[in-house]
């Protein structure tokens, strides 16, 4: 499958541990986004990488979440101190080079935090 | 930073009839508006885009309109199966900056046997 992969598909953790995602995105595509998504709502944008570097970080985002996109291949988004709003489905994409402008979305990482 | 709003949240058609969903963006900036169709335990996909340097855009059942004007652009569903049940999310962005891309909250669509 040569599409975008996210691992895990699931996790559950308790409050106040740390987790960590990743997402492969598909090869040679050079923009990166992770997103999140709650149960009726739409993708709401947390932050992405052009090649290794970070644009840009939502200002709604804690400083509990860290990304790292480090050799501009796959990424890994960092929840830290996990909180029970944090639960929700994270979304990665990554968008191609023929400028097009089609985002390609992963299965998601379901966050379960109790 | 841009603003997408989406309307309706719940739409229910008719089978074979048509279907509307709007959305309006706050930066005037914005040039790019695609389209994704979320089906229930899937990811979201494309089904159209549109860019601002036209105003109408087709494929099959599928059209979207784009007034720059007003700051607003709507997809048309016409015709629609069952299979159209889906949640909607219209997004933008100002793809010549380089911008990120922005969705509205999504129209969960029902198709009525």
């Amino acid at each position: 499958d040569t599409g975008v992969s996210q691992d895990p598909r699931h996790k559950i953790t308790k409050r106040g541990q740390n987790v960590t995602f990743r997402c492969d995105p598909i090869s040679e595509h050079n923009r990166l986004y992770w997103y999140r998504q709650t149960l009726g709502q739409g993708p709401e944008f947390l932050t992405y990488f052009q090649n290794e570097a970070q644009l840009e970080k939502s200002r709604l985002l804690s400083d509990r979440f860290s990304a790292e996109r480090p050799k501009g291949s796959f990424s890994t988004l960092e929840i830290q101190r996990t909180e029970q709003g944090d639960s929700a489905m994270y979304l990665c994409a990554s968008e191609g080079t023929s400028g097009l402008g089609e985002l390609f979305f992963g299965e998601g990482s379901r966050l379960t935090v109790l | 930073g841009e603003n997408v709003e989406q309307h309706p949240s719940t739409l229910s058609v008719q089978e074979g009839d048509s279907a509307v969903i709007k959305c309006t963006y706050s930066d005037s900036a914005s040039n790019y508006f695609p389209w994704y169709k979320q089906e229930l335990g899937k990811r979201p996909q494309l089904i159209i885009d549109i860019r601002s340097n036209v105003g109408e855009k087709k494929d099959q059942r599928i059209a979207v309109t784009l007034n720059k004007t007003a700051k607003h652009f709507s997809l048309h569903i016409t015709e629609t199966q069952p299979e159209d049940s889906a949640v909607y999310f219209c997004a933008a962005s100002n793809f010549i900056g380089d911008d990120k891309i922005i969705f509205g909250k999504g129209t969960r669509l029902h198709i009525l046997p």
